[in-house]
């Protein structure tokens, strides 16, 4: 398997743009994660999904944040307007839920940058 | 919800000393600690578990501690090397059925040759 994918690898863009970030997770695995990491707030869950479903979306900061899991193998991460605050590395991650433990493998990451 | 502290912030060792970074948990419901490692512009990937009901861990040089009673874990890694130097993440999953991590601040860890 070619573990978590993520596209773009990097985004620049300006602020009031809209941004999609992409996340193909595991095959087989059901919970899928996003999280977020700043230097000021570390690694930051912002949502994340069971059988394409949200479950907990309690860190999405505001409303110009969203996220679908359309189907078992893609999800998208949407930023509208963004703004530079927003400028950080997202990461996404999936676990399979009937596993012995939780460990949850990472994507490489979608480096943001918001001018 | 769970809240995780992790000390020290920054660790400075010679090569072939032992390093330990620790962290504290708030929910007693937590069942399920990992150790991630970060290199520079990389990806987190996982180094070593433990779930509540085993005290100790260990793999090769990397061993992980848990008191479920005072709700800390600790991370220990003997005969240091240059390539252990990163940021180390500890986290813990929260209350039963919440599957998400909750991260602690991370520890620099450098190893001087």
């Amino acid at each position: 398997d070619a573990g978590v994918i993520q596209s773009p690898r990097h985004e620049v863009t300006e602020m009031g743009q809209e941004v999609t970030l992409r996340c193909k997770p595991i095959s087989g695995h059901d919970y899928l994660f996003w999280y977020r990491q700043t230097m000021m707030r570390g690694l930051e869950l912002l949502i994340y999904f069971n059988n394409n479903v949200p479950i907990d979306d309690s860190g999405m900061p505001e409303d110009r944040f969203s996220a679908k899991m359309p189907n078992a193998s893609f999800s998208t991460l949407k930023i509208q307007p963004s703004e530079p605050r927003d400028s950080a590395v997202y990461f996404c991650a999936s676990s399979l839920g009937t596993s012995v433990n939780n460990e949850q493998f990472f994507g490489p990451g979608t480096r943001l940058t918001v001018l | 919800g769970e809240n995780v502290e992790q000390h020290p912030s920054t660790l400075s060792v010679q090569e072939g000393d032992s390093a330990v970074i620790k962290c504290t948990y708030s929910d007693s419901a937590s069942n399920y600690f990992p150790w991630y490692k970060q290199e520079l512009g990389k990806r987190p990937q996982l180094i070593i578990d433990i779930r509540s009901n085993v005290g100790e861990k260990k793999d090769q040089r990397i061993a992980v501690t848990l008191n479920k009673t005072a709700k800390h874990f600790s991370l220990h890694i003997t005969e240091t090397q240059p390539e252990d130097s990163a940021v180390y993440f500890c986290a813990a999953v929260g209350n039963t059925g919440r599957r998400a991590l909750t991260f602690g601040s991370g520890t620099r860890l450098q190893v001087q040759p």
